[in-house]
C-alpha cells in the first residue's frame, strides 16, 4: 500500500515563527498536494506539485510557499505563522495518469499558532 | 473554490439501516470521488465514478452519478457503527495534463449502535 507520511500529528507554533510541515510518500507519485481543512470550509487546496521542482498555486496560497527538491518529498512553509492558519492540514498523492485513482492522504497535522 | 455541496450535512441512523448522502457539483467533471474520515485523521478513498457512469458499487457502497443534474448520491447500506465518519464528495477536472480535485464541505454520519 502506498503511504503518505507527514511528520508532526500536532504542532504549536508561535506568531511569526517560520514553520515547515514535511509530507514524504513511498510510491515515486509525481503528483503531491497541500489542503488545509477548517471547520464549516472544507477542504482547500493550498498548493500542488506535479513533478520536482514544480509548483503551482491553489485555492488558497497566500501566506504559504512549497518545496519540491526529491520527488518523494513535498513541504508546506508559513514564511511567518499567524493565528489564522491555525489549521489541520493535510497532504495527499497520486501518480501522473491515474486520473480513474483516488488520491492517498496522510493522517494529517494540526496546527496551532499562538 | 467549492465545487460539491453534500447534503445533508449530518445524518443520524440506527445500525442497520441505510444512509444515503448527495452531493452537488456545478461544472464538467472528469470523475467524482468520496472519501471517508474518521474524527481528526487523515481521509480515505472509498471510491469513484467516472463522468461517463451512472452506477457504481462497491461492498456495501453505491454510488450513482447524474452529469444532467450535476448530482450524486452515496448508499451506505446495512450501517455499523464503524461506518461513523465524515464523508466527503470531491470532483476532478483536467487542466492541461494536471487534475484539481475540489472537495465539499462533508456529511457527518453518526451510525447508533
Amino acid at each position: 500500500d502506498v503511504k503518505v507520511t507527514q511528520s508532526s500529528r500536532y504542532l504549536v507554533k508561535r506568531t511569526g515563527e517560520k514553520v515547515f510541515l514535511e509530507c514524504v510518500q513511498d510510491m515515486d507519485h509525481e503528483n503531491m498536494f497541500w489542503y488545509r481543512q477548517d471547520p464549516g470550509l472544507g477542504l482547500r487546496l493550498i498548493y500542488f506539485s506535479y513533478d520536482v521542482k514544480m509548483k503551482e498555486k491553489g485555492d488558497i496560497p497566500e501566506g504559504y510557499s512549497v518545496s519540491r527538491e526529491k520527488k518523494e518529498r513535498f513541504s508546506l512553509i508559513l514564511e511567518s505563522a499567524s493565528t489564522n492558519q491555525t489549521s489541520m492540514y493535510l497532504c495527499a498523492s497520486r501518480r501522473r495518469g491515474a486520473e480513474y485513482y483516488g488520491y492517498t492522504f496522510g493522517s494529517g497535522t494540526r496546527l496551532t499558532v499562538v | 473554490s467549492q465545487q460539491g455541496e453534500e447534503d445533508p450535512q449530518a445524518l443520524s441512523i440506527q445500525e442497520g439501516e441505510n444512509a444515503t448522502m448527495n452531493c452537488s457539483y456545478k461544472t464538467s467533471i472528469n470523475n467524482l470521488q468520496w472519501y471517508r474520515q474518521n474524527s481528526g485523521r487523515g481521509l480515505v478513498h472509498l471510491i469513484l465514478i467516472r463522468s461517463n457512469e451512472r452506477e457504481k458499487h462497491s461492498g456495501r457502497l453505491r454510488v450513482t452519478l447524474d452529469t444532467s443534474k450535476k448530482s450524486s448520491s452515496l448508499l451506505i447500506t446495512a450501517s455499523r457503527a464503524a461506518d461513523t465518519a465524515s464523508y466527503f464528495c470531491a470532483t476532478e477536472v483536467s487542466g492541461g495534463s494536471n487534475y484539481k480535485l475540489t472537495f465539499g464541505k462533508g456529511t457527518l454520519l453518526t451510525v447508533n449502535p
